[in-house]
C-alpha cells in the first residue's frame, strides 16, 4: 500500500511563479486535506475536501486553491508564488469515523522554497 | 475555539532515561485527543489516540498518555526511550461531536535521545 503520495517532494521557484502540488491516495478516504509546516508553528490547515466534490477553507487559505480532482486525489496550487509561502507541505488523509474522531494518513512532504 | 499548548520546544534525554513530554489543551466541549509523532524527513504518523473509555491509551512502542480531564492535559510517557524514539512529537485535539475538520495540532516538541 503506498497510503499518501504527494509529488513533487522539492521544489524552488521564484517569486510570482506558479505551481501545482500534488497528492493522491489509495486508501478509499473520503476527506483530504493540505497542511503546511513551519519551524516553532506546528501543522496549519491550509484547505480540506470531506468529499469528492466539495473543499472548505482551513486556517491559512490565503495564497493558495485546491481542486479535488475525484476521490483519489487532490491537488494545491499555488497561483503566484511569495516568499512567504516558503514551507512543508503535507496532504493527508481520512476515513470519516464520526465527528473529531478522524484520523489522518499522512504523506512524506514536499519543501518548497520561494526566493 | 481550542487550542494545544505543548510546553517544551525540545526535551533531550539520555537513552533508557524516561521521558514526559507535556501537552495541555483548551475546549469549551468534548474532546478527542491525539499524539503523533514526525520522524525526520517524513510525515506524521498516529501514534496514539483517546477517543472515550479508559483514560490510558498506550502504544505498540512503549509510549503512553493519560487523558486527564480536571487538568485539561494529555502528556505523552515513556519509561525507557531508545535512540530511534528520536523524533518530533505533536499533540493535537478536536471536539467530539463538532466538525470532522477540525483537528488543531500543537507547535510541536523535538525529543533527541542521545547515547
Amino acid at each position: 500500500n503506498a497510503g499518501v503520495t504527494q509529488t513533487p517532494k522539492f521544489q524552488v521557484l521564484k517569486t510570482g511563479q506558479s505551481m501545482t502540488l500534488q497528492c493522491a491516495q489509495d486508501m478509499n478516504h473520503n476527506s483530504m486535506y493540505w497542511y503546511r509546516q513551519d519551524p516553532g508553528m506546528g501543522l496549519r490547515l491550509i484547505y480540506y475536501s470531506a468529499s469528492e466534490g466539495t473543499t472548505d477553507k482551513g486556517e491559512v487559505p490565503n495564497g493558495y486553491n485546491v481542486s479535488r480532482l475525484n476521490k483519489r486525489e487532490f491537488s494545491l496550487r499555488l497561483e503566484s508564488a511569495a516568499p512567504s509561502q516558503t514551507s512543508v507541505y503535507f496532504c493527508a488523509s481520512s476515513e470519516d469515523l464520526g465527528a473529531g474522531a478522524n484520523v489522518l494518513t499522512f504523506g512524506a512532504g514536499s519543501r518548497l522554497t520561494v526566493l | 475555539a481550542q487550542s494545544v499548548t505543548q510546553l517544551d520546544s525540545q526535551v533531550p534525554v539520555f537513552e533508557e532515561a524516561p521521558v514526559e513530554l507535556r501537552c495541555n489543551y483548551s475546549s469549551s466541549v468534548s474532546v478527542y485527543l491525539f499524539w503523533y509523532v514526525q520522524y525526520p524527513n517524513q510525515g506524521l504518523q498516529l501514534l496514539l489516540k483517546y477517543l472515550s473509555g479508559s483514560t490510558l491509551v498506550e502504544s505498540i512502542n512503549g509510549f503512553e498518555a493519560e487523558f486527564n480531564k480536571s487538568q485539561t492535559s494529555f502528556h505523552l510517557r515513556k519509561p525507557s526511550v531508545h535512540i530511534s524514539d528520536t523524533a518530533e512529537y505533536f499533540c493535537a485535539v478536536s471536539s467530539s461531536g463538532g466538525s470532522n475538520y477540525k483537528l488543531t495540532f500543537g507547535k510541536g516538541t523535538l525529543l533527541t535521545v542521545n547515547p
